[in-house]
């Protein structure tokens, strides 16, 4: 079975400053999907980023960039020029291939990220 | 192009009761996937339902089931509740070809079991 651990439990920057969330993962697959989401004090859950396995290149989505390192097993978020509004839960995702049937995200327990102005 | 919506957004039980929960996808989407998050056991899958079949189905007990309509309206029942219900049950949608493994959320029914 697959697991996602996310190893800070709680972090704290200034308004501006750079942020970068650990996130690794276990698996046997070599095909996969990883995502990041955002959940305010809304609850909403927001997608943030997701990377294709199979995509050496790092997505990047605006301030969001991901360091996708397979070999390594580890997905970081790394969010530039942090903003009021990105104070969140931040969780890691993860996604075996769709060609194994049904579509079910696995997550890690989160991270509190607080901008502090 | 509206978003995942979810009834009731809050919702009070007693333990013993029974409970529908609604989830309505983005439209043109066919999945939908729910989830039971709570502070103990975090974000955990549910089961999932595409044209109206189920295609997965998480560790939970019997009393947690689900179905799809055609309209790909989705409905998850939990019975005889117990306390450990308590939790806020998310919705997710997804669509079909490209990019289909993203996953697009509802606000989620807060259910309190007393």
């Amino acid at each position: 079975a697959q697991t996602v651990t996310q190893s800070q439990p709680e972090m704290s920057v200034q308004e501006a400053e750079t942020v970068t969330l650990s996130c690794t993962y276990d698996t046997s697959e070599n095909n996969y999907y990883l995502f990041w989401y955002k959940q305010p004090p809304s609850r909403q859950m927001i997608l943030v980023i997701r990377q294709e396995a199979y995509k050496q290149q790092n997505a990047t989505e605006n301030r969001f960039s991901v360091n996708f390192q397979k070999a390594a097993k580890s997905f970081s978020l790394k969010i530039s020029d942090s903003q009021l509004g990105d104070t969140a839960m931040y969780f890691c995702a993860f996604m075996k291939p769709l060609y194994q049937g049904a579509q079910k995200l696995v997550f890690g327990q989160g991270t509190r990220l607080t901008i502090n102005p | 192009k509206a978003g995942v919506t979810q009834t009731p957004r809050y919702l009070i039980k007693t333990r013993g009761q029974q409970v529908t929960l609604s989830c309505s996808p983005i439209s043109g989407h066919r999945s939908v996937s729910w989830y039971q998050q709570t502070p103990g056991q975090g974000l955990q899958f549910l089961f999932e339902y595409f044209s109206e079949t189920q295609r997965n189905k998480g560790n939970f007990p019997g009393r947690f089931s689900g179905r799809q309509f055609s309209n790909s309206r989705s409905e998850m029942n939990v019975s005889t509740l117990e306390l450990g219900d308590s939790a806020l049950y998310l919705c997710a949608s997804s669509k079909t070809g490209v990019r289909s493994y993203e996953q697009y959320f509802g606000p989620g029914t807060r259910l309190t079991v007393t």
